[in-house]
């Protein structure tokens, strides 16, 4: 099993443009998230996703959108990309939400310029 | 342990030392925590968990504490080694609610 498989790793974008961040898993795992990591702070959910077909915001939703049309991909759509959205983006997921521990991918690097 | 800011709080050990890292949790309904090992440049890892109904458990050279009536959770770390150096993430949970995670605690082993 390969996990949570994040791409691409890396990626530097203009102020304004728009852009994809891959998430797969191959778990069969039903609850999926993702996360914005900030020097010095901890992790801060974006959005989530308990089922295929069902997802909802969680603490910093703003400027991004999500979709989970299959349980092994969940997305994350940067809409109009601002230099605020400069971080590191991991994807986890897990059995199920709740109880369970999460695994991590390896995160996306994001420079917005 | 860990708290508010944007430095990560700093533990420092010489190898072969025990370390412990602390975590404030801030709900007293929460059921479920983990702790989370993140090394540089990779995703946060799980290490142990800890149910509500268990004040102590064990791993392989680590040891999770709970103490429900202050809050506190805490990771032992037993003969501390260069390859633990990472920042360690605590995350509280209840029921099927999404986990909450602490700042973290950045974990220096010097050889």
């Amino acid at each position: 099993n390969a996990g949570v498989t994040q791409t691409p790793k890396f990626q530097v974008l203009k102020t304004g443009q728009s852009m994809t961040l891959q998430c797969a898993q191959d778990m069969n795992h039903e609850y999926m998230s993702w996360y914005r990591q900030d020097p010095g702070m901890g992790l801060r959910l974006i959005h989530y996703s308990v089922g295929a077909g069902i997802t909802d915001q969680g603490e910093v939703p703003n400027g991004y959108n999500v979709s989970r049309s299959t349980t092994e991909d969940f997305p994350l759509r940067l809409l109009s990309a601002a230099p605020s959205q400069t971080s590191v983006y991991f994807c986890a997921s897990s059995i199920r939400s709740g109880n369970q521990p999460q695994h991590f991918g390896d995160g996306t690097r994001l420079s917005i310029l | 342990g860990e708290s508010v800011g944007l430095h990560l709080p700093t533990l420092s050990v010489q190898e072969g030392d025990n370390s412990i890292i602390n975590c404030a949790y801030s709900n007293s309904a929460s059921d479920y925590f983990i702790w989370y090992k993140q090394e540089s440049g990779k995703g946060p890892q799980f290490i142990i968990d800890i149910r509500s109904n268990m004040d102590k458990r064990q791993g392989q050279r680590v040891t999770v504490l709970l103490n429900k009536t202050v809050k506190h959770l805490s990771l032992q770390i037993a003969a501390t080694q260069p390859g633990d150096s990472a920042v360690y993430f605590c995350a509280e949970t209840r029921g099927s609610y999404i986990p909450t995670f602490g700042r973290g605690t950045s974990l220096i082993v010097h050889p």
